[in-house]
This record gives C-alpha cells, structure tokens and sequence, in this order.
C-alpha cells in the first residue's frame, strides 16, 4: 500500500540550531513528495516538492528538503530555525491515483528561544 | 494567502442532518480537490474534480458527494451526518489532476457534528 510516514510525533530545536523533520515514503514506481505547515487554525501552506532531478530541493522561508531513494525519505531541513518556524509540519506523497495526495500524521515542531 | 477561500469557516450540525460546504479555487486553476482532517490526524483525500468531473475518489461512504461548477469552484455535500464527521474540511486547487502540480489549501470549514 502506498503510504508517507512521520517518525516523530514532535521536534524540539533551539533557536539558531539547525532543524530536521523526517519522511518516509512507500511507494511503487517514482514518487511526488510535497512538504506543507500548517498554524493553528490555518489550512495548510507549501513549501517545496521533489517531482525529478535534483535530490536537495529548496522551498520557501530557507526550506530544504533532501530526496533519499535507497532510503525512501524525503526528510526536511533549515539551517537555522526561527520560533516563527513552530508549526505543524505534514509531509506528503502523490501517486497518480485519481488525483489522491497521501499525508503522514504530521509533525509539530516547537523552536525555543 | 493562497486566494483558495471556503465558507462557512465554522459550521454546527445535528447528528442524521444534511450540510454543504463551498470553495472557491484560486484564479488559474481547474481542479479542486477535498480532505477531511480529524482533530491530531493528516488530511485524508475525499475526492477530486476536474474540469467539473470527479478525478478520483478515496476511501469515504457515498453520503459525501461533491459538485464542480464550470467556475471551478467547488461543493462538498454530506448527507446523514454522524458524530465522527467532525473535523476540518479543507479544499484545495491545482493547475491540474497530476501530482507535478502542487495544491494549493483554503483555511477550512470547522464542522462539528452533536
């Protein structure tokens, strides 16, 4: 079955640290991975996807992304995180079928200052 | 703001009642699709109409059921609605059905269900 995966239910990271969300993917033939955040009482907001090519996509706000295929990840990345970055993060997958985008369960990422 | 608006943005309905919930796409785009987000839970995909036709249905009763205007824009319709239809129903728009096209959210409608 096709499915994205979030391992970790919630990130901490200091303010200035770099910061990583982790993806897994599982899915027969290539993949369109997406990464969105969302804020409370918002919808969801893009920030990148991988469709082809390069395996580090950069989105927006200092997003990255790094598609891993012998991994199947697509984990996400920033440098240098801002408590502004605190938000709910949802990694996505699309696999052509009828127009469906498969969601992992989010992951809420806290930045203290 | 990505100008996908929903409406109504809170919406509060009776167990076995009937509800519409409207979105407008963004400028551009001819496909809508819809989700519904349970409280600490991803999206899950409902269906996805395309150029006013349903692209793509996921794994929901037949009492949700959609329509797209040749607009573009969108309604979701449940009938018979049970308590575990509260949540957030979010739309959102694309160029196009394929998944090289990011989708693009509205705010959601807040449903709750007594």
């Amino acid at each position: 079955a096709q499915s994205v995966a979030q391992p970790e239910d919630q990130v901490n990271v200091a303010e200035g640290n770099p910061l990583t969300v982790k993806c897994t993917y599982s899915v027969s033939g290539n993949p369109y991975l997406f990464w969105y955040v969302q804020y409370p009482n918002r919808g969801l907001q893009f920030l990148l996807k991988y469709i082809t090519g390069d395996n580090l996509v950069k989105g927006s706000y200092g997003f990255e992304a790094e598609f891993n295929k012998s991994q199947t990840s697509f984990h996400l990345k920033k440098p240098s995180a801002l408590v502004s970055d605190s938000a709910l993060y949802f990694c996505a997958g699309f696999y052509n079928q009828g127009g469906k985008l498969i969601f992992g369960q989010g992951t809420e990422l806290s930045v203290k200052p | 703001e990505t100008g996908v608006t929903q409406s109504p943005t809170h919406l509060i309905k009776t167990r076995g009642q009937q509800v519409t919930l409207r979105c407008s796409s963004q400028s551009g785009h001819n496909t809508v699709s819809w989700y519904q987000q349970a409280l600490g839970q991803g999206p899950q995909f409902i269906f996805q109409y395309y150029r006013e036709e349903e692209n793509g249905r996921g794994n929901f009763p037949p009492r949700f059921s959609g329509l797209q205007f040749p607009n573009y824009s969108s309604e979701l319709n449940v009938n018979a609605l049970e308590l575990d239809d509260s949540a957030l129903y979010l739309c959102a728009s694309s160029l196009g059905g394929q998944g090289s096209y990011e989708q693009y959210f509205g705010p959601g409608t807040r449903l709750t269900v007594t």
